[in-house]
């Protein structure tokens, strides 16, 4: 099946400054790719997504960023503040119909003030 | 804002019982999905529905798991025979999109955190 490769696990940054996260995939077909959001004990939450006609999207802070050629695609939050410390997933879909979501490792964030 | 709403919250079992976990998915979607989250791991796959059937599942979705959508509104995993392994946060999921090239966000409920002893 499809392989969804996260990096980093876990990431801590001081607060103010910029976290990237990354994503691989292998399954060229892939044109869907959104990231999700899991506070502590909440559910995941769509916060970014882009689609493969495009190779960055951005919206206030967050951005991601599309390499279909590398197959990865990033996560970059700026200026972050202590409310992005949270568990970040990327996904992708992962069948041909399009409707199984396939979702990487997770990486946790620490924003430290 | 519509929302996936998940009942119960949590439960707790005893091992070899079943369990009946029940979701409500947005009115005006039309796929289904089941989650599992071991704590502390990664969101992982069940099931997805549409047009009342199963329209694809994991591994992980053995024959002691079942779906069923009883009505227009409910949607429902079933587990008959519960494991110690079958412990986690069930998420329920529902989207507008599918077909590859037009998958869209799958909204999330809050979760029904299975505890089994």
């Amino acid at each position: 099946g499809e392989n969804v490769e996260q990096h980093p696990s876990t990431l801590s940054v001081q607060e103010g400054d910029s976290a990237v996260i990354k994503c691989t995939y292998s399954d060229s077909a892939s044109n869907y790719f959104p990231w999700y959001k899991q506070e502590l004990g909440k559910r995941p939450q769509l916060i970014i997504d882009i689609r493969s006609n495009v190779g960055e999207k951005k919206d206030q802070r967050i951005a991601v960023t599309l390499n279909k050629t590398a197959k990865h695609f990033s996560l970059h939050i700026t200026e972050t503040q202590p409310e992005d410390s949270a568990v970040y997933f990327c996904a992708l879909p992962t069948n041909t119909a399009g409707n199984k979501l396939t979702f990487g490792g997770g990486t946790r964030v620490l924003v430290k003030p | 804002e519509p929302e996936v709403t998940q009942t119960p919250s949590h439960q707790v079992t005893q091992m070899g019982q079943e369990v009946i976990l029940r979701c409500v998915p947005i009115s005006n979607h039309l796929y289904f999905y089941w989650y599992r989250q071991i704590l502390g791991q990664k969101v992982e796959f069940l099931v997805s529905f549409y047009n009342n059937e199963i329209s694809e599942k994991s591994e992980i979705f053995d024959d002691q798991f079942s779906v069923e959508r009883p009505d227009g509104s409910n949607f429902t995993l079933k587990i008959r025979s519960t494991k110690l392994e079958d412990s986690a946060m069930y998420f329920c999921a529902s989207g507008s999109g599918g077909a590859r090239g037009k998958t869209g966000e799958l909204f999330f409920g809050e979760g029904s955190r299975l505890t089994v002893l």
